[in-house]
């Protein structure tokens, strides 16, 4: 069953712009909201996470925006940078020890 | 973040071999790693999860005997690809789950590239 839907697939976006990426999910279990970040040929970093008793996280260019009651949670990347061009992942899960459950995957590239 | 490595991150190997990847967690003691796949353009698949001192609990569909994954300490787990195919080539990634903090967080490794002649 598809639990995670990522959109969209893939963006472009100029440098110096904003890059949002939407996750919406299914399970009203899932407590822990992270996206990754993913360059060609090397694993997940973790990018930013958020819990669900808050709304918005912002961690230097990354912003999470939680909306539990539309079950969506959206990764905002301000002042788009080339370094930026990579795959981005949400993953949430529920409980202390729930598995990540990964969206499709969002593409993203910065023109310069 | 926590740092956890992969060795080799890269092989080749011929049909009918089998391949061992370990993973490891340099900064932490991980008692619950985790084995992926991720073909290209796609997505990560969870192929099972490997605790410390018991047996692996694997996802539906991926074949145990196939895919034994062996978590002998808190800091490595290893998974060997038996009798490989060339369907098994693919990106093979671990993760080690990190107790410390007030939240559980996945930390990835740099993934083993694996290509089956």
């Amino acid at each position: 069953q598809q639990q995670v839907k990522q959109s969209p697939q893939s963006l472009i976006v100029q440098k110096g712009g904003i890059s949002i990426i939407n996750c919406a999910y299914e399970n009203t279990a899932f407590d822990y909201f992270p996206w990754y970040q993913q360059f060609p040929g090397k694993g997940p970093a973790l990018l930013i996470a958020i819990r669900p008793d808050v709304s918005e996280k912002k961690e230097g260019r990354f912003t999470i925006s939680f909306n539990k009651s539309a079950k969506q949670f959206s990764l905002h990347i301000m002042d788009s940078q080339p370094g930026d061009s990579a795959t981005y992942f949400c993953a949430p899960s529920g409980g202390r020890r729930g598995k990540l459950i990964f969206g499709q995957g969002t593409e993203l590239s910065v023109k310069p | 973040g926590a740092v956890v490595s992969q060795h080799p991150s890269r092989v080749i190997c011929k049909s009918g071999t089998s391949v061992k990847i370990e993973c490891r967690s340099l900064d932490f003691q991980a008692t619950t790693m985790f084995w992926y796949r991720q073909f290209p353009k796609q997505s990560l698949m969870l192929m099972a999860t490997s605790n410390e001192g018991s047996k692996a609990t694997y996802e539906q569909g991926v074949e145990k005997d196939k895919f034994l994954i062996n978590h002998a300490s808190l800091t490595l787990s290893t998974l060997t690809v038996t009798s490989a195919h060339p369907e098994d080539s693919s990106f093979y990634i671990c993760s080690a789950r990190d107790v410390r903090g007030a939240q559980e967080t996945q930390y990835f490794g740099p993934g083993t590239r694996l290509l089956v002649l």
